[in-house]
């Protein structure tokens, strides 16, 4: 069963706009970390905001926000104000286990930043 | 500039070379990971050492060898790879305990002849 699931291929959002990313997830552990990367095509993996499941509020980093609902099982991605640098693959990520952690990935959503 | 260097970043090889990957972190970090990427695929777990000591392995076919030297360094040695092989290949660090993200490395790009 798939663990974590990106909706969106691929996104063209306008230079400026705000953008939201889609993630579900399913888990019956209680206790679970939500990760957020982006992949620019050179190939490294960039960290942008962790949201653990006891987290009562939202994580945000700079222009990068977290909508956590733990009901609903989603941790959608909120970029405000993109840039043309924003264009990227963005992954959704799930820990599995406490100490060295497993993270289980989805598919990914290409993002791309129009001018 | 990442704090998780990894060398080659390129490497071509043929099915019959032996080769081996290498991963290093100063961050005191005392998980390190092992991710295999394919084109526009999710990275996949490979293996995790936890205070160098094996701790996960995907099954991961025995013609790629980890090693973990000590708390810095992270080997990945390859010998008769397949085609199928080709991929981007992620080192990974974090410290050891919940909530703490992973680093990874710019990754090498590995050809199979």
């Amino acid at each position: 069963a798939q663990k974590i699931t990106q909706t969106q291929p691929g996104m063209f959002v306008q230079e400026k706009e705000a953008v939201t990313l889609d993630c579900t997830y399913d888990t019956s552990d209680q206790s679970y970390g939500l990760f957020w990367y982006k992949q620019p095509s050179s190939g490294e993996m960039i960290f942008l905001i962790y949201q653990g499941s006891y987290d009562e509020q939202n994580a945000t980093e700079g222009r990068y926000s977290l909508n956590f609902q733990k009901a609903r099982k989603s941790a959608n991605l909120v970029i405000s104000a993109s840039q043309l640098g924003d264009s990227a693959m963005y992954f959704c990520a799930m820990r599995e286990g406490l100490g060295a952690q497993k993270l289980v990935f989805g598919q990914g959503t290409r993002l791309t930043i129009n001018p | 500039d990442t704090e998780v260097t990894q060398t080659p970043k390129h490497l071509v090889m043929g099915m019959t070379n032996k080769k081996s990957l290498k991963c290093e972190q100063h961050m005191g970090h005392r998980a390190m990971y092992w991710y295999k990427q394919k084109a526009k695929k999710p990275p996949e777990l490979m293996f995790v050492y936890s205070y160098e000591k094996l701790s996960i392995n995907e099954s991961v076919p025995s013609r790629f060898s980890p090693e973990c030297p000590n708390s810095s360094l992270l080997n990945l040695h390859l010998h008769a790879l397949q085609p199928e092989d080709s991929a981007l290949y992620l080192c990974a660090s974090s410290p050891w305990g919940s909530g703490r993200p992973q680093h990874f490395g710019d990754g090498t790009r590995l050809s199979i002849l």
